[in-house]
């Protein structure tokens, strides 16, 4: 298993700035992934964030907006840019621990994120 | 991308009692996975169960079982014996092997009542 935190867990912004999540993870982990979950709804994958490259995103998500970084096989982060009301979401993180068979993933509490 | 479908937005329940949640999806791949995970007002995300589509034989895990029908392309969650910490949101999610990208319901907000 693999226990995955997150940093900020809530924060409030101005539209126009920019916000970073962190993403911990316990263990090395192969696979990591960035969703967005508006309140009340599902979840919508943002992107993979690939260790040692860059990101795969979704369709309807872009690197501008959406940043993400990736350096190591525990740690990512995900930036919100130029943000806007529209941006209003709670964030979460995803892991991925093994290949192979055991395709179980593992998420963090997730960032609740308002824009004002 | 894959479809999956939660018809039921809100299902409510008596402590003791069975609920059963519905989950259609829409692929065309042979073999994928299936989960069913659970979202309490925390909003940390559990797995609940898991099935694989090559396994007949339905998962099991303690009071939650599935009923998987490859053909009808259906997967529904029971919950036997519901408790009040049962209370959560349900998402279906699905899998493409060597993919690792979960696709979501829209989710059922179960709850259980005392």
């Amino acid at each position: 298993s693999a226990v995955i935190s997150q940093k900020p867990s809530r924060d409030i912004c101005q539209r126009g700035t920019s916000l970073t999540i962190q993403c911990q993870v316990d263990s090395q982990v192969t696979m990591m992934f960035w969703y967005r979950q508006q309140p009340g709804q599902s979840l919508t994958l943002i992107a993979t964030a690939n260790q040692g490259s860059e990101a795969t995103y979704e369709s309807g998500f872009v690197i501008d907006k959406f940043p993400i970084s990736r350096p190591n096989l525990t740690f990512s982060t995900l930036t919100v840019s130029n943000m806007s009301p529209e941006d209003s979401s709670i964030y979460l993180c995803s892991a991925s621990p093994l290949a192979g068979d055991n395709n179980e993933q593992f998420f963090g509490p997730g960032t609740r994120l308002t824009v004002l | 991308a894959q479809t999956v479908t939660q018809s039921q937005p809100e299902m409510s329940v008596q402590e003791a009692e069975t609920v059963t949640l519905s989950c259609t999806y829409d692929t065309s791949e042979n073999n994928y996975y299936l989960f069913w995970y659970k979202q309490p007002p925390s909003r940390q995300m559990i797995l609940v169960i898991r099935q694989e589509a090559y396994k007949q034989q339905n998962a099991t895990e303690n009071r939650f079982s599935v009923n998987f029908q490859k053909a009808a392309k259906s997967f529904s969650l029971k919950i036997s014996d519901s408790q009040l910490g049962d209370t959560a949101m349900y998402f279906c999610a699905f899998m493409k092997p060597n993919d690792y990208k979960l696709s979501f319901g829209a989710g059922t907000t179960v709850t259980v009542r005392a």
